[in-house]
């Protein structure tokens, strides 16, 4: 059994760039959640997909997007960067419902300049 | 609003003293309510939660829901406990999780 993977684990962009963040799901899950941490605080929901559709969105710009692939990985893309999107960007999947907890990334470390 | 509130940022112990990491939760229906830990240079991983009613490594959580909250507790804390902990949850219509801001607890041989 596989956990969650992301890549890259760090990444440097400049003002005004546009990211694309990439997550595989833990086997046997079918839905995926990306967080935002900022430092020193918990991670922030900014949006779900399931069976490939956004189900569920947080208080993020629409600057803030996603995909998910039919093989249930995912990915999310931000565009216009700004400073404070510096962050640490969590995926986190699991089998619809979430009652059973989710299975966490290692995360991509953001840094804008 | 929904909103998890973890009043202490850092909680301090030596080792064999009792824990009790705080977590009080606003939220219009009935959550669910879980427990994540993140040890050093590991990823955030689920602990415990509410419905499970189970004991890990130790620690238990009760939800009271007339004060509405979710306290991790363990009668003796371990020094391999050290570690960030975020209480976190999810409503009846939704799967999101909602996280307080942490709290790191030390133990101290």
């Amino acid at each position: 059994e596989t956990g969650v993977t992301q890549s890259p684990t760090h990444l440097i962009k400049t003002r005004g760039q546009q990211v694309t963040l990439r997550c595989s799901s833990q086997s046997g899950h079918n839905t995926v959640s990306w967080y935002q941490q900022a430092l020193g605080q918990g991670p922030q929901f900014i949006f779900q997909y399931y069976r490939e559709e956004e189900n569920g969105r947080g208080n993020f710009p629409p600057r803030f997007s996603g995909l998910q692939f039919p093989n249930y990985s995912s990915e999310l893309n931000v565009n216009a960067l700004e400073l404070d999107d510096s962050a640490l960007y969590l995926c986190a999947s699991s089998f619809r419902g979430g009652e059973y907890g989710y299975t966490f990334g290692s995360g991509t470390r953001l840094t804008v300049v | 609003a929904q909103r998890v509130t973890q009043p202490e940022k850092l909680l301090s112990v030596f080792k064999g003293a009792p824990v009790e990491l705080k977590c009080n939760y606003s939220y219009s229906g009935s959550p669910e309510l879980f427990w994540y830990v993140q040890y050093s240079r590991q990823r955030l991983q689920l602990l415990l939660r509410h419905i499970s009613r189970e004991s890990i490594k130790g620690f238990t959580a009760d939800l009271n829901k007339g004060e509405t909250s979710f306290h991790l507790k363990k009668p003796f804390a371990q020094e391999e406990d050290s570690a960030m902990y975020y209480c976190a949850l999810s409503g009846q219509d939704t799967d999101k999780l909602i996280f307080g801001t942490g709290t790191r607890l030390q133990v101290f041989p």
